[in-house]
């Protein structure tokens, strides 16, 4: 069974940062890309970044660009977001989830909470 | 990259089918098959429902279909039953590799 479990969320204050995890299991991570996607709570979802399966490509949304980097350790099955400058609008559920042209399985997500 | 653009809403009575669109432009839904739809709970983690524009991944009822004609792809689901009342979003994977999702559609079941 594919699982996915972010962890790493909390309260943070603007300008603060936050290194987000997710640990992977039930299928073969190195060989597959890998995202995260955030939701504000009651709002639609954005997509964060990319990266590919031995982490040599990355990809990121403008609003997080020079920020936030991406990246995965695939002998830890575990995916990666250190998130730097963090802002209020970066409040939301921050979820990782497996694929490069659809996600076909989401983790739970974790909550992150930029306020002062 | 521009947001999908889904309606706010749609709504149907048991049994009946529903289609939600979702719609780009011809540099992306229409220059592309690679448009995918998910459904979410609230509370939960999205669930992929339809990739590659009409393809369903094993384990979801064949309720579900996707399409697309020109710069909108759709969501139908057919049969529709109370379990389906929830929100919907199309997502897009762009050529720059990068996605793209739609602003969610609340499917109200009535």
């Amino acid at each position: 069974e594919v699982q996915l479990l972010e962890s790493g969320g909390g309260l943070v204050q603007p300008g603060g940062s936050l290194r987000l995890s997710c640990a992977a299991s039930g299928f073969t991570f190195s060989s597959h890309s890998m995202n995260w996607v955030r939701q504000t709570p009651g709002k639609g979802l954005e997509w964060v970044s990319g990266i590919t399966i031995n982490g040599g490509k990355t990809y990121y949304a403008d609003s997080v660009k020079g920020r936030f980097t991406i990246s995965r350790d695939n002998s830890k099955s575990t995916l990666y977001l250190q998130m730097n400058s963090l802002r209020v609008e970066d409040t939301a559920i921050y979820y990782c989830a497996k694929g490069y042209r659809y996600l076909d399985y989401w983790g739970q997500g974790t909550l992150i909470t930029v306020s002062s | 990259q521009s947001a999908l653009t889904q309606p706010a809403s749609v709504s149907g009575s048991p049994g009946q089918s529903i289609t939600i669109s979702c719609t780009g432009t011809s540099s992306d839904v229409g220059g592309y098959n690679y448009v995918s739809w998910y459904q979410q709970h609230p509370g939960k983690a999205p669930k992929l429902l339809i990739y590659d524009v009409s393809y369903r991944p094993s384990g979801v009822s064949n309720r579900f279909s996707g399409s697309k004609s020109g710069n909108t792809a759709s969501l139908t689901i057919s049969g529709l039953q109370a379990e389906d009342e929830t929100e919907y979003y199309c997502s897009l994977y762009t050529s720059s590799s990068s996605l793209v999702f739609g602003g969610g559609t609340k499917l109200t079941v009535l």
